[in-house]
């Protein structure tokens, strides 16, 4: 049961202009997200959070957004970099008995191209 | 500053053969800890986590294990590899439920 998914397993995007990654969730309990950014062999970066009280947070060239009411998060980038090449994962903290648990999507793999 | 520590970098394990990976870290107490998998083209896997010593839970039933002997100290084990527990383990580790976790560099495991 994939209770965070990624429906767009690639993404490509022309340097400078923004680039879109969704997500979406199944349980309208969760209530803290992440983005995070990943490079091959790496472990995961953390880029940005958000709890479900707010519906945008902002850093730098990356925006968070929630929409609570269908349940999905997208992470705006702009402008994208080629730099900004890379697996992005968003994630889910758990609820009740579970609030440790941080349950991870299956991945965004966006190229930008210079 | 916290750093987290987790090796080797890579290792090449005939099947049947047992597992040990260690993470450790450093600058903080009482860290919840993470083991994830990612295994070729998929996400990342929660496979145990741990909220203090001795305290494990698990996530999805299979061949390995994890314990936490000490406070900033998280083992992931096996007693026989299987073809199937090949992939990228990376542990991780944050304060609590409201934070961000920080990952290592990853445990690239490969069963022949």
């Amino acid at each position: 049961d994939q209770q965070v998914k990624q429906n767009s397993p690639s993404l490509s995007v022309q340097e400078g202009r923004i680039s879109i990654l969704n997500c979406d969730y199944t349980n309208s309990m969760f209530d803290y997200f992440l983005w995070y950014k990943k490079y091959p062999a790496e472990g995961p970066t953390f880029l940005i959070s958000i709890s479900s009280i707010k519906d945008k947070n902002e850093d730098g060239r990356f925006t968070v957004f929630l929409n609570k009411s269908a349940k999905h998060l997208s992470l705006h980038i702009v402008p994208s970099q080629p730099g900004d090449s890379a697996v992005y994962f968003c994630a889910a903290k758990g609820y009740g008995g579970a609030t440790n648990k941080l349950i991870f999507g299956t991945g965004t793999l966006l190229a930008v191209q210079p | 500053s916290q750093t987290i520590h987790q090796w080797p970098a890579t290792l090449v394990q005939p099947v049947g053969s047992p597992l040990s990976l260690e993470c450790t870290v450093e600058g903080t107490s009482n860290p919840n800890l993470y083991w994830y998998r990612q295994a070729a083209g998929r996400g990342l896997q929660l496979l145990f986590y741990s909220v203090g010593i001795g305290q494990i839970s698990s996530e999805v039933p299979q061949n390995l294990s994890a314990s936490r002997p000490q406070d900033r100290q998280f083992i992931l084990s096996s007693k026989k590899l299987l073809l199937s527990d090949s992939g990228f383990y990376l542990c991780a580790w944050r304060h609590g439920p409201n934070t961000e976790a920080f990952f290592g560099q990853g445990t690239r495991l490969t069963v022949v």
